[in-house]
């Protein structure tokens, strides 16, 4: 099975800061790459997918880069809104799975 | 506007069975994929399982393969999680979510239905 291994675990900034989150794979998954984003007691929301395609409606300080095994969530520059924790995700035909999490909390 | 809205959560001893339920409104059911995420409290997200938008292809995490069974009724607009001997590691909020068409990734959650396994 495939591990998708998130980096850090927490991550402290400011507002403006730029920010990145790395995403790991246990083995190559080409771009096959989602990052979601989730706010305490909401649901998920889907930021990018395909490695580096934005969803629509996403803003365009969000940004995602990598293929093969290793992988990035960039914000360009913090907002209140950002402050959140996200989940990289792998997908195929037939399964998904979740990497462990990234808090992001203010500094 | 689509809308999911999950169903059926509730308290159950170890060795259980329970059936979730998810109605969608705002989109052609029939047309998408739907699956199913799980959040243990205070933990991260776990996939469950996926459905085709006819429902002839099913796909089930490890974690509960031969224990949970998708299944949707697009003439109702519903999807469905029977689950049979539950476990304490089963307890967690489960989602329903809408699978994009273009990103084929969970484009629409619900609010998720609390599962409770315990004695």
């Amino acid at each position: 099975d495939i591990q998708m291994t998130q980096s850090p675990s927490t991550l402290s900034a400011s507002v403006g800061d730029r920010v990145t989150i790395t995403c790991r794979a246990s083995q190559s998954i080409s771009d096959w790459l989602a990052w979601y984003q989730q706010k305490p007691g909401k649901a998920p929301e889907l930021l990018i997918y395909r490695a580096s395609s934005l969803e629509g409606g996403v803003p365009s300080r969000f940004s995602g880069s990598g293929f093969g095994t290793e992988f990035t969530l960039t914000i360009s520059s913090l907002q209140p809104d950002d402050f959140a924790t996200y989940y990289c995700q792998h997908y195929n035909s037939y399964s998904r799975t979740f990497g462990q999490g990234t808090k992001l909390e203010i500094k | 506007e689509v809308l999911v809205l999950e169903s059926g959560g509730d308290l159950v001893q170890p060795g259980g069975s329970l059936r979730l339920s998810c109605v969608a409104s705002g989109f052609s059911f029939k047309d998408y994929a739907m699956g199913w995420v799980r959040q243990a409290p205070g933990k991260g997200l776990e996939w469950v399982s996926s459905i085709s938008f006819s429902g002839r292809e099913v796909f089930y995490a490890d974690s509960v393969k031969g224990r949970f069974t998708m299944s949707r009724d697009n003439s109702k607009y519903t999807l469905y999680l029977q689950m049979h001997n539950l476990r304490a590691e089963d307890t967690a909020v489960y989602f329903c979510a809408k699978i994009g068409l273009a990103s084929a990734n969970f484009n629409y959650w619900g609010q998720g239905t609390l599962v409770t396994v315990s004695s």
